[in-house]
């Protein structure tokens, strides 16, 4: 079965960068993409960018751009979400989710377990 | 904000249909994906492609997409059927998008 590990929870202060990891298992990471999405408490989902386990790819959501950096390790079945100048509305639980294609973000069938990342001062 | 609507609530009674609809622009050159969340849960595919459920989904769940309007009908809701339901836009560029959610209330 498919499986998504996510590290644990983080507090950042606002201005400070979080790196959150998402262990894939049972699957090819080089045969299809890795995305993020961010659910604010409360709110809905926000897709953040896509990131292919292919050729290492990107597309970030125009909001996240200059401020996110995804990255994937085939050597150890990890990608890694980079968010920077963290704001206190970047409070929030992410997910990594697999894409079931290499080349686009199409949807998502399996999803990581989520990492809340609390920012405060 | 979001580039796809959804009703914030929808509310149906036990063994009733339930319609959940999320409306975007040329929203039928797009594939739609739709997701069930549970409080304190990560979400779970409910259909994709506009109308495909994945293995374990019960056919009550089925979608459709026309026009600028993707619908999500659970026909004989149940109880279990309780929750956040968002829809995801998609196409062949690599971007996507998400509706705001809809919380389903079975009553």
């Amino acid at each position: 079965q498919v499986q998504l590990v996510q590290s644990g929870a983080e507090l950042k202060k606002p201005g400070a960068s979080v790196k959150i990891s998402c262990k894939a298992s049972n699957y090819t990471l080089t045969m299809y993409g890795i995305t993020w999405v961010r659910q604010a408490p409360g709110q809905g989902l926000e897709w953040m960018g896509w990131i292919s386990g292919y050729n290492g790819k990107t597309d970030y959501a125009q909001k996240f751009e200059g401020r996110v950096t995804m990255t994937t390790d085939t050597s150890t079945r990890t990608a890694s979400m980079e968010l920077r100048s963290l704001r206190s509305d970047d409070t929030a639980v992410y997910y990594c989710a697999k894409s079931d294609y290499y080349d686009t973000s199409g949807y998502y069938a399996y999803w990581g377990q989520g990492t809340l990342v609390s920012v405060s001062s | 904000s979001s580039d796809l609507t959804q009703p914030p609530s929808v509310s149906v009674s036990p063994g009733q249909t339930a319609t959940i609809t999320c409306s975007g622009d040329k929203l039928r050159n797009k594939y739609v994906s739709w997701y069930q969340q549970k409080p304190g849960q990560s979400p779970v595919l409910v259909m994709f492609h506009d109308t495909k459920r994945p293995s374990g989904i019960p056919a009550r769940f089925s979608g459709s997409n026309s026009g600028n309007t993707a619908t999500l009908t659970i026909s004989g809701t149940q109880a279990m059927d309780e929750a956040d339901y968002h829809c995801q836009a998609w196409d062949s560029s690599t971007a996507s998008m998400f509706g705001g959610g809809t919380k389903l209330t079975v009553l």
